[in-house]
């Protein structure tokens, strides 16, 4: 699996934006960047995912390098409630276990108040 | 629409014994996987069902094995307990089996083996 490298941790002020970095410098073609966060005591959730093209949601935007080898999560205003791991994820189109998510150690974001 | 459940939410166990964990998975999902998550650490996937059958598997001894209802529903088995098997343990479901598809978390059982 192409594996990805993030910040152990990172912290944000309310109400501010915040930009989390992921690197897949061995990403293949087929590989979609999916982002997932867990919130304390939880099981993970889905946040966003894209393959080459910047994408947004209500949770979040995905910003893609032109390379693919770097994307950026960005949260626009992060609240108290955004405080959680957040995973950047590789996962290949081909997969025939395609559920399979191979996670890393994460980010840990902290927001403060 | 309910969303993925799991069952029990905690055990003890004691070294050596089996243990049984459950899933129910999101309505009209056929995909479930399981994963362990160890403390600070982030899950890593066990194995995936599909339609019943176990269609990919990860770095985890036949110890641990699964299977999947025809109504989707899960359980995860696990034999011969070690100390090292105390972790949280997730099970997802999600549409298909397609790497686009969003794969839909339940809150985990915490395992802990004495």
């Amino acid at each position: 699996d192409a594996k990805t490298t993030q910040p152990n941790s990172m912290e944000s002020n309310e109400e501010e934006p915040v930009h989390l970095p992921c690197n897949h410098s061995t990403i293949s073609g087929t590989d979609y960047i999916h982002w997932y966060r867990q919130l304390p005591s939880q099981g993970p959730e889905y946040v966003i995912h894209g393959l080459t093209s910047n994408v947004n949601n209500r949770m979040a935007s995905l910003a893609i390098a032109e390379d693919r080898k770097s994307s950026t999560l960005i949260l626009h205003r992060a609240t108290l409630r955004d405080a959680a791991v957040y995973y950047c994820i590789l996962r290949d189109l081909k997969e025939t276990s395609g559920s399979r998510l191979t996670f890393g150690e994460g980010t840990q974001l902290t927001v403060n108040p | 629409e309910t969303g993925v459940t799991q069952s029990p939410t905690h055990l003890i166990k004691t070294r050596g014994q089996q243990v049984t964990l459950r899933c129910s998975s999101q309505s009209g999902h056929n995909t479930v996987s399981w994963y362990q998550q160890a403390l600070g650490q982030g899950p890593q996937f066990i194995f995936q069902y599909y339609r019943e059958e176990e269609n990919g598997r990860g770095n985890f001894p036949p110890r641990f094995s699964g299977l999947q209802f025809p109504n989707y529903s899960s359980e995860l088995n696990v034999n011969a307990l070690e100390l090292d098997d105390s972790a949280l343990y997730l099970c997802a479901s999600s549409l298909s089996t397609g790497s686009t598809y969003e794969q839909y978390f339940g809150p985990g059982t915490r395992l802990t083996v004495t």
